[in-house]
């Protein structure tokens, strides 16, 4: 069964330091999402995106944050100058898209464990 | 603003009760999710539902879309049942707003 892929599964980096999340989505789908956790807390929606642009964005999506899909099948999340508060799990997901019943089921990696120290 | 509350936050069953967990939100949406997320912290989508009743295997899951109300039922738990389900709705710009999680521990 097809499934979306992160690399890597851990990464740890020095506060101020650029680092890049990469997602492989399932290969026919067209819409792309990045979720954060904090430990102990809720996941949360970073932000979206079809058609080689950001669809939505939350207010945690900052200047610091980008997104890019730069071969037609990896989808990064980069994060410029990481801060202590940046460590969570990271989680890549996707969906094909829009169904004749509206939204369809989204699919998630396994999740990049970020810890800035 | 969408909040999603789940209830209980805990809950701790021996093996082969009925286990409920119940999720609302405050708003309309497009869709709601019921996910489980185990303790190595991989999440899987179990059931995408906008209407009536989904069932697989031993989990039903209900909505209510005038209550704003879901449920997920698990028949004969069992110990491999153990995890986090996390309730999430899919707003009107069909991003997910998540729940925070109901600790589902089931002893042998």
């Amino acid at each position: 069964e097809p499934e979306v892929t992160q690399t890597p599964s851990h990464q740890v980096t020095q506060m101020g330091q650029e680092v890049i999340l990469r997602c492989v989505p399932i290969s026919n789908h067209l819409y792309f999402y990045w979720y954060r956790q904090i430990l102990g807390q809720k996941v949360e929606f970073l932000v979206s995106f079809y058609n080689n642009e950001i669809s939505e964005k939350s207010e945690i999506f900052d200047d610091q944050f980008s997104v890019e899909r730069p071969d037609g099948s990896n989808f990064t999340l980069k994060i410029r100058s990481t801060k202590l508060e940046d460590s969570a799990m990271y989680f890549c997901a996707s969906t094909m898209g829009l169904g004749l019943a509206g939204a369809l089921e989204q699919y998630f990696g396994p999740g990049t464990r970020l810890t800035v120290t | 603003k969408n909040e999603v509350e789940q209830s209980p936050q805990n809950l701790t069953a021996q093996e082969g009760e009925f286990i409920t967990i119940n999720c609302s939100y405050s708003v309309g949406i497009s869709a709601l999710h019921w996910l489980q997320q185990h303790p190595g912290g991989g999440i899987v989508s179990l059931f995408m539902l906008s209407s009536g009743k989904k069932k697989h295997g031993r989990l039903i899951a209900t909505i209510n879309i005038q209550e704003k109300h879901s449920s997920l039922h698990i028949t004969a738990s069992h110990p491999r049942d153990s995890a986090v389900y996390i309730c999430a709705v899919m707003d009107s710009n069909y991003q997910l707003i998540w729940g925070a999680g109901t600790k589902l521990i089931i002893k042998p």
